[in-house]
């Protein structure tokens, strides 16, 4: 495997149900993120982790909860969600967090919730 | 606020050349990032920029003016790959990227 990956791809859920979604970096980066991604709205920065440290949480609802065991793994789990969550889910990593350190991303899940 | 302005959607002809516009009010600057994305597929980096001026790259060139917030990516010789979604982004005081909406650009041959 290489670059960043992301399982599973597509996800449909329930609003009671429970779910993981999870990313890998092959990279060697410090720094991971997630991002949620709606039709024709800007890329929304969720959660920031840097040297498995979480740094950045941008007043995302508590039912998106993310973990990083290490530098290259990161979860986001899930739970109660509501329908206006549906979107694609992106993971990203990069080598820091200052600038010019471009982000890698992975092709994201695209989660669905009835 | 913060905001990133792109215009939604552009039409160019195959082989012709396209300039995706990019204006932006932050709270400080540490760069600025284009990116590609097909539809369905992951973002991929295009350019860096954090100085003025023009930077090339292949067929594709980024321009940036600190003092005018604005930037562009110059497209030539369009393939009918090019067509994407080309999204802009800045980096600011905190190193958060912001995120523009993303044009998407559609090559007719």
């Amino acid at each position: 495997e290489t670059g960043v990956t992301q399982t599973p791809r597509h996800l449909v859920m329930g609003m009671t149900n429970k779910k993981s979604l999870k990313c890998e970096q092959h990279l060697g980066h410090n720094a991971m993120y997630w991002y949620k991604q709606s039709a024709k709205k800007p890329l929304e920065l969720m959660f920031v982790y840097n040297f498995k440290e979480q740094t950045e949480n941008n007043s995302v609802p508590s039912r998106f909860s993310p973990e990083c065991p290490n530098s290259s793994h990161l979860f986001l789990h899930l739970h109660t969600l509501q329908p206006e969550d549906s979107a694609l889910y992106l993971c990203a990593s990069s080598q820091g967090t200052s600038g010019g350190n471009e982000q890698f991303f992975g092709p994201g899940t695209r989660l669905t919730v009835l | 606020g913060q905001n990133i302005d792109q215009p939604t959607e552009m039409t160019a002809t195959e082989g012709a050349i396209v300039q995706i516009n990019c204006t932006y009010q932050t709270s400080g600057f540490n760069g600025l990032f284009w990116y590609q994305q097909h539809a369905g597929e992951a973002p991929t980096f295009l350019s860096y920029n954090v100085l003025d001026g023009l930077e090339e790259k292949g067929r594709f060139s980024s321009f940036l003016s600190r003092s005018k917030g604005y930037s562009y990516l110059l497209l030539k010789e369009l393939q009918m790959k090019d067509s994407a979604s080309y999204l802009c982004a800045v980096m600011d005081s905190n190193y958060q990227l912001i995120w523009g909406a993303g044009t998407k650009l559609i090559i007719k041959p």
